[in-house]
């Protein structure tokens, strides 16, 4: 079956650089999820796209911005970047509602900056 | 305080036992529960979904919800070396899921 899929898997950018992370949801899915999980922390909830228009908005910072395309792919633009940026950063997927149902997450992009 | 609470751990149990874990959470309006499984390194995977008071139970898992008390646990069967890892605790809350900080299982052959 087809998964969340998520783009890159590594990345390693030096401070005040911009990163772009991509994801591509499963099929069918309408909703997109970012999360950012520090080392040794839990999830925490950064943005959310629903038919391609933001639902809503969490602890994301202003340097961030993140957009869904009309394939429902999602990116997240992360520029002026800072070394406590360093995570790993899930995209999930959900059909409606998936804070019902719960939702299926990729396989993150490991994010380190030097 | 967090929304969703959960003890980090670890929780070291051997081979073959039952591993108990549990959560609390402080919406009283939430309605869905999950319980995520996460490797180092790895993504969460969905592991069990709870709804309506009482116990769900699929193979060596069962989740346990009390909404009266606003809890949420998870018990492992038979733990295997294999269920090592973080379980994480998510709860609705508006549009998407809150997540606790997790509990590290560590099962000891």
């Amino acid at each position: 079956a087809a998964g969340v899929i998520q783009s890159p898997r590594h990345l390693i950018k030096e401070k005040r650089e911009t990163a772009t992370l991509k994801c591509y949801p499963i099929p069918r899915h309408d909703t997109v999820y970012w999360y950012q999980q520090g080392p040794g922390q839990d999830p925490q909830f950064l943005i959310s796209f629903y038919e391609k228009m933001q639902s809503d908005k969490g602890s994301i910072p202003d340097r961030f911005s993140a957009q869904q395309f009309s394939d429902y792919h999602s990116e997240l633009n992360m520029s002026s970047l800072e070394l406590g940026d360093s995570a790993l950063y899930f995209c999930a997927s959900s059909s409606t509602p998936g804070q019902t149902y719960g939702y299926t997450f990729g396989s993150g992009t490991r994010l380190t900056v030097v | 305080q967090k929304e969703v609470e959960q003890n980090s751990g670890p929780l070291s149990v051997p081979e073959g036992a039952i591993a108990s874990l549990n959560c609390t959470y402080s919406d009283r309006v939430s309605q869905s529960f999950f319980w995520y499984r996460q490797y180092s390194g790895k993504s969460p995977e969905l592991i069990m979904s709870i709804y309506s008071n009482g116990d769900k139970e699929d193979g060596r898992f069962t989740a346990q919800l009390n909404k009266a008390s606003q809890y949420v646990s998870l018990l492992i069967r038979d733990s295997q070396p294999s269920d090592s890892a973080t379980y994480l605790c998510a709860v609705n809350a508006g549009n998407m899921l809150t997540f606790g900080g997790g509990t590290r299982l560590m099962v000891k052959p």
